[in-house]
């Protein structure tokens, strides 16, 4: 079944740091680009950050950029996302999913495959 | 960053009705626009990309135009299960970027 299933949301402080984990099942993970896209409660859309194929190669929103860093592991066909120096305005639920063009470097930023979302609070 | 600007922010319409929602870039992005459909408490799902183009088991009552700065998306002959968010997106370029999105609700 191709699927992707996030996990590592929850309640953490101000200032701390998490990290998301995003399991790719169903098909060739190591041939797509794959980004982040959260969305805050009850607000639209926000993409923020991609890797490469390869993992070679990353880009960021500039409200996490220096803070957030994207990640994969081919072996686990696994996504990460560090998160440090969390704040309020992080608090959003986090999707990951797949670019729509396979082999491609950061892909062509489409996203055809999403996860059902980790929901990540920060508050004291 | 790349500014998308949807409009309208929120439109009521029947079943049967032809609706459509329009998204407006910033600068110039040639074809590089995607259109998607968010339900409450789901994750998106793609409907149209390169601005024009059918995502695979979409129906094809969702059809996309524009190029440059200005798109829109039509959706013909409402269905019951159209009624949801509907979400622009650039991806011209990174930070890739979305519009506030349209809500769809039933009249």
């Amino acid at each position: 079944q191709v699927q992707l299933v996030e996990s590592g949301g929850g309640v953490v402080q101000p200032g701390r740091s998490l990290r998301l984990s995003c399991v790719a099942s169903g098909f060739t993970f190591s041939n797509y680009a794959m980004h982040w896209v959260r969305q805050a409660p009850g607000k639209g859309l926000e993409w923020v950050a991609v890797v490469s194929y390869d993992g070679t190669t990353t880009h960021y929103a500039d409200s996490v950029k220096g803070r957030f860093t994207i990640s994969r592991d081919k072996s686990k066909n696994t996504l990460f996302l560090h998160m440090n120096s969390l704040g309020p305005e992080d608090t959003a639920v986090y999707y990951c999913a797949r670019d729509l063009v396979e082999l491609a470097t950061t892909g062509d930023c489409y996203f055809d495959l999403w996860g059902r979302g980790t929901l990540v609070t920060v508050s004291s | 960053d790349i500014l998308m600007t949807q409009s309208p922010s929120s439109v009521s319409a029947s079943v049967g009705d032809r609706v459509t929602i329009t998204c407006r870039a910033s600068q110039d992005i040639s074809s590089w626009l995607a259109w998607y459909q968010q339900k409450p408490g789901k994750a998106p799902k793609l409907l149209i990309y390169g601005a024009f183009n059918l995502q695979s088991g979409v129906p094809s009552r969702f059809s996309g135009s524009g190029f440059g700065t200005d798109f829109t998306l039509t959706i013909n002959s409402l269905q019951p299960e159209d009624f949801a968010t509907y979400y622009c997106q650039q991806a011209n370029s990174f930070p890739s970027t979305f519009g506030q999105g349209t809500r769809l609700d039933i009249k």
